[in-house]
């Protein structure tokens, strides 16, 4: 089956301590990214890669990292988490076929709370 | 301006109505197009691309006017299981691929 897995679904955890939120897709997509979702301020971008060891930076970048070493995979990383970064995160994937964009396949989201 | 605006709803329609979403898009450089459903806490789902000549997928119907920035959503003989949120989402032609989504539209169809 198609599809891009996120773990883990739900976590707690304590200011300060480095998390990493794994995200796989299994469809060879090159572009992938990754999204929060917080009430009031809809889904906004955090990260992008449109290829392996190819990333940057979304609209909301600042205290997470990202890495793409391999195709099918793109974790997310809180360095040092707080808690504005509680919130829900979705990882997603997508890929071009010549001029026709294709719309994003979305991960089921990973609800982290930063206490 | 929000860049692309929705009206929140919610819509409560009885099954069997037909229900219309619209959405405006403010970057006249926007080049693709898409609604996407959000069931509560869930992720979202694409529910279709959007065309400039327009295109059908069973009960759903999208619409493209480039020229007022504007995109619609028709959805006849709604079900009980089309109660979600309903996104209108546009992307840039650029490397970032980023998706603009709208705030949402509720959509609560009723027995």
């Amino acid at each position: 089956e198609a599809q891009v897995t996120q773990n883990p679904r739900y976590l707690i955890t304590v200011t300060g301590k480095k998390l990493t939120v794994t995200c796989s897709q299994n469809m060879n997509h090159e572009y992938m990214s990754w999204y929060r979702q917080d009430p009031g301020l809809g889904l906004r971008q955090i990260y992008y890669s449109m290829n392996v060891e190819v990333t940057d930076k979304g609209d909301v970048p600042e205290g997470y990292k990202v890495s793409r070493k391999e195709k099918r995979n793109f974790p997310l990383i809180l360095e040092s988490p707080s808690p504005n970064q509680t919130s829900l995160y979705f990882c997603a994937s997508s890929f071009r076929d010549g001029l026709l964009n294709y719309g994003y396949t979305f991960g089921s989201g990973t609800r982290l709370t930063v206490v | 301006r929000k860049e692309v605006e929705q009206d929140p709803g919610p819509f409560n329609v009885p099954e069997g109505a037909t229900v219309a979403f619209n959405c405006t898009y403010s970057n006249s450089a926007s080049q693709s197009f898409f609604w996407y459903r959000q069931d509560c806490r869930k992720e979202p789902k694409l529910l279709m691309s959007v065309y400039s000549s327009g295109n059908e997928d069973g009960r759903f119907t999208a619409q493209l006017n480039r020229a007022s920035q504007y995109i619609s959503l028709l959805i006849r003989d709604s079900k009980l299981s089309d109660s979600a949120t309903y996104l209108c989402v546009v992307m840039m032609d650029t490397g970032r691929r980023a998706l603009t989504f709208g705030s949402g539209t509720r959509l609560q169809v009723q027995p």
